[in-house]
């Protein structure tokens, strides 16, 4: 089965400083990895997602994780943190077949505060 | 192009009662998967639905069930209420079912059971 930990349930960042969130998967096969993230009251964004070629991807809001087969990780990170970047992060893998074939699992979360 | 609508958005209901909540995905979409959000559980996914066919399962007792429409409009019910399950009911819809589909999520029906 496939699973995602995200490690730091919260991070705690000044504005303008690096965002760096954590992410290791375990797949039985190549994974299809997400970044989603979600605000107060609403419903999941997608930030970013690894399918297949180029490592280093790039999404919105300035964001973007890089896929490290060795590692089975896909970290999270943004240069400059802005306020508005505060929110909840889920890091996410993508079934490949069985009988749960393309339902996303989760991570736990990990809750970004910015400080001014 | 309108994004997944999720009707109601908040929902009060009492133990033992039955609750339906509705998902309207992105047009052209026939893909449409539901999750249930909680603080201890956090993101579970429920059922997945493709063109009318329920495709996947996940592991909820059988009080939950749920169903698409022809036009890919999907509802999910929640029989005999039990306080557990307030949660954050999250819809998502994508063009097809494939790994590579991205899910696009509704903002979610908040249930909270008395």
């Amino acid at each position: 089965a496939q699973s995602v930990t995200q490690l730091g349930s919260h991070v705690s960042v000044s504005e303008g400083a690096l965002v760096l969130l954590r992410c290791n998967y375990s797949s039985s096969v190549p994974p299809y990895l997400f970044w989603y993230v979600q605000y107060p009251n609403q419903g999941l964004q997608l930030l970013l997602k690894y399918t297949t070629g180029a490592t280093l991807v790039k999404g919105i809001n300035g964001f973007e994780a890089e896929f490290k087969k060795s590692e089975t990780s896909f970290h999270l990170t943004k240069p400059s943190a802005h306020m508005s970047d505060a929110a909840e992060y889920f890091c996410a893998v993508r079934n490949a077949g069985g009988t749960s074939y393309g339902k996303l699992t989760f991570g736990q979360g990990t809750i970004l505060t910015v400080h001014p | 192009k309108a994004g997944v609508t999720q009707t109601p958005r908040y929902l009060i209901k009492t133990r033992g009662q039955q609750v339906t909540l509705s998902c309207s995905p992105i047009s052209g979409h026939r893909s449409v998967s539901w999750y249930q959000q909680t603080p201890g559980q956090g993101l579970q996914f429920l059922f997945e639905y493709f063109s009318e066919t329920q495709r996947n399962k996940g592991n909820f007792p059988g009080r939950f069930s749920g169903r698409q429409f022809s036009n890919s409009r999907s509802e999910m019910n929640v029989s005999t209420l039990e306080l557990g399950d307030s949660a954050l009911y999250l819809c998502a819809s994508s063009l097809a079912a494939g790994r590579t589909d991205t899910q696009y999520f509704g903002p979610g029906t908040r249930l909270t059971v008395l």
